[in-house]
């Protein structure tokens, strides 16, 4: 069955970068996309980007566009948030999802705070 | 962007009754392929989202018959035929047309 695994909890400083992790399993993860999603305190889901896993081909939304990049490891049937320059607005779990959010991760909070 | 706007944005059901959420975007979701990319998904206390509906109203692997999705164009509507206590939780709609993809607000569903 498909599974996406993703990395533990982060607590960073403000101005800090985080990475987070997905690994996927039960599909072909080289011939499939993945989105990555966060959902702040009390706040709707907001998209971050998406990859597609074939090409590396990626695409933003402009509110994180300058301060995301999200890569993947075929090899390791991995996909890869990171964010930069973290401010306390940044404070939310994220969440990766594969294809059209069929499946989604079990979500990683990350908290920004100094 | 496409906005997508939900409503209402919470809904207290009595058990057993049903529940219909609406979800409005400010522009035709029907893509240059000739499909609706409009999917509605459930999100649990605690849980990640789950898809629920895909292409406005095709359910997907194992989510009961109790939810129909329907609309087209900007208008869409899911209903639960007969509310049950794990369908308890936030739901939402999400356009897949265009990028950015967007999120409607979230409709809460709770036991009356």
């Amino acid at each position: 069955q498909v599974q996406l695994v993703q990395s533990g909890a982060e607590v960073k400083k403000p101005g800090a970068s985080v990475k987070v992790s997905c690994k996927a399993s039960g599909y072909p993860f080289n011939r499939s996309t993945m989105h990555w999603v966060r959902q702040a305190p009390g706040q709707r889901l907001a998209w971050m980007g998406w990859i597609n896993a074939v090409d590396g081909n990626t695409k933003y939304s402009q509110k994180f566009q300058d301060r995301v990049t999200i890569t993947r490891d075929t090899s390791a049937s991995t996909a890869y948030m990171e964010l930069n320059s973290l401010r306390s607005e940044d404070t939310a779990v994220y969440y990766c999802a594969v294809g059209a959010f069929d499946y989604w991760g079990q979500g990683t909070l990350v908290t920004v705070s100094s | 962007d496409i906005v997508m706007t939900q409503t209402p944005l919470s809904s207290p059901v009595t058990l057993g009754q049903p529940a219909s959420i609406s979800c409005r975007s400010n522009q035709s979701l029907v893509h240059s392929d000739g499909n609706t990319y409009l999917s509605w998904l459930q999100q649990r206390p605690g849980q990640p989202p789950r898809l629920l509906i895909y292409k406005i109203s095709n359910r997907f692997s194992g989510v009961p018959d109790r939810f129909t999705g329907s609309g087209a164009g900007t208008d869409f509507t899911l209903k639960i035929s007969r509310v049950e206590a794990e369908d308890v939780g936030v739901y939402y709609c999400i356009q897949g047309t265009q990028f950015p993809r967007t999120f409607g607000q979230g409709t809460k569903v709770e036991i009356k």
